[in-house]
């Protein structure tokens, strides 16, 4: 059973601060890490990849990957109440053409002006 | 242009009735899912098609029938709904399951 796990929430942090997102995943040979956004009534939409140990930076978003410890994290610099939203976690398992998704059940983050 | 598209955008309905929902995507990608998100925004895999071909059906009622008559389109069909089925369905594409464009969702509401 591939299980992926985050804290639910919700998280609120004041505008720009630093938000700081977790998710722990169980399959040890996963490879391919992923966070994905969604804004309430919305669907998600990917925002940040991460396949490699340490940390990937794109504008205020980090994600940072430790496969020892099974662990990947979601940093957003500089909060903005436009950054509410539910962040799912995502991890790739399977080969070919079975390669699939398994998402965490989402931290809801809110941004207080 | 909308990438991926589902119709109906909202679906209410009595317990024991047959509904379908319809997929269309305009990417060109060969990859098309089912998702299910329940209403504590867990998001649950249930059908994967590559190129009209079933690769993934995750443990899900047999009264849930996807179908894809072309790799533009997925069809998700449920029979003999039930209270347990209100969701919101997300039909998604890839080109590898890395990054996967979501549709807007079908909110589903079993009475």
């Amino acid at each position: 059973q591939k299980e992926v796990e985050q804290n639910s929430g919700p998280l609120s942090v004041p505008e720009g601060a630093i938000a700081s997102l977790n998710c722990t995943y169980s399959d040890r040979g996963s490879q391919s890490f992923f966070w994905y956004r969604q804004y309430s009534g919305k669907s998600p939409e990917l925002i940040m990849s991460i396949y490699s140990n340490g940390d990937k930076e794109d504008g205020r978003f980090t994600a940072q990957l430790n496969k020892a410890s099974q662990y990947v994290s979601l940093l957003i610099r500089d909060s903005q109440p436009s950054d509410s939203a539910t962040y799912l976690c995502a991890v790739r398992w399977g080969l070919g053409s079975a390669r699939q998704l398994t998402f965490g059940s989402g931290t809801q983050l809110t941004v207080l002006p | 242009d909308t990438a991926v598209s589902q119709t109906p955008k909202y679906l209410v309905t009595q317990m024991g009735n047959d509904k379908s929902i319809k997929c269309e995507q305009n990417l060109g990608h060969d990859t098309m899912y089912w998702y299910k998100q329940d209403s504590k925004k867990f998001l649950k895999i249930m059908f994967s098609y590559n190129n009209k071909e079933l690769i993934i059906n995750e443990t899900v009622p047999n009264r849930f029938s996807p179908k894809s008559p072309d790799k533009a389109h997925l069809n998700l069909h449920i029979n003999s709904l039930e209270l347990g089925d209100s969701a919101v369905y997300f039909c998604a594409s890839s080109p590898t399951a890395d990054t996967q464009y979501f549709g807007p969702g079908t909110r589903l509401t079993v009475l």
